[in-house]
């Protein structure tokens, strides 16, 4: 199972900030969480990470609460090209030697972006 | 630059046939994972590739579900004795780094969607 939990589906309207919450509240010091999407008919695409700081790149800002127990996404200006599913996955940063932990993904949240 | 390739993006089998779906990481890449995504789902997990070491094949739903990378970089996904149930998108990821996820990110290709009638 995932360990997070998602809203099943948000709308936004273009231009305004979408932001898209995440619970995981079973997270361990030792896992990041991270942001991927995924456009119709593509793959899914990194989008950030981050362990218990605020961290924003080109895309988007990952604000983690200071218990880590939740986190939101945000889009700052969301446009018709964001609308996607998007998926808030906890990983382990540093894996050992060869062995690695499967990436669970859950069933996201799908954005739709509304002219 | 070039990013995971997939081929062929489509494909319609009739139940029972075999099929085998390409994966072309990007060059350099050591780990390469494969995932089975059913309509309106997350991507699952079915195997994982170090070069080309399968370390982990313990999401292939059965033994009708073959994996292989002889040379430590195309993959191929083979399926024998298609069945219904086998219909989704099957995609393909790499990433550069040992471990898979971890500190790199996972590059996914655009995906194989398999209808299986």
């Amino acid at each position: 199972d995932a360990k997070t939990t998602q809203p099943t589906s948000m709308d936004c309207a273009e231009g305004r900030a979408a932001n898209l919450p995440c619970n995981h509240s079973t997270i361990s010091g030792n896992e990041y969480v991270y942001w991927y999407r995924q456009i119709h008919s593509q793959g899914p695409q990194y989008i950030i990470h981050g362990l218990k700081n605020n961290e924003t790149n080109e895309m988007a800002s990952l604000i983690i609460t200071e218990d880590r127990k939740s986190s939101t996404l945000i889009l700052p200006h969301a446009t018709l090209r964001d609308t996607a599913v998007y998926y808030c996955i906890v990983r382990p940063f540093i894996t050992r030697g060869t062995s690695y932990d499967k990436v669970i993904f859950g069933p996201g949240t799908s954005l739709s972006v509304i002219p | 630059g070039a990013g995971v390739s997939q081929s062929p993006r489509y494909k319609v089998a009739k139940r029972g046939q075999d099929v085998a779906l390409r994966c072309d990481p990007i060059s350099g890449h050591v780990s390469l994972f494969w995932y089975q995504q059913a309509l309106g789902q997350g991507p699952e997990f079915l195997t994982y590739f170090q070069n080309e070491a399968q370390l982990d094949k313990s999401g292939l739903p059965s033994d009708r579900f073959f994996a292989e990378r002889p040379e430590g970089s195309v993959s191929t996904l083979k399926i024998q004795r298609t069945q219904q149930e086998d219909s989704a998108v099957y995609l393909c990821a790499s990433s550069i780094s040992r471990g898979g996820f971890s500190y790199n990110e996972q590059f996914f290709g655009p995906g194989t969607r398999l209808t299986v009638l």
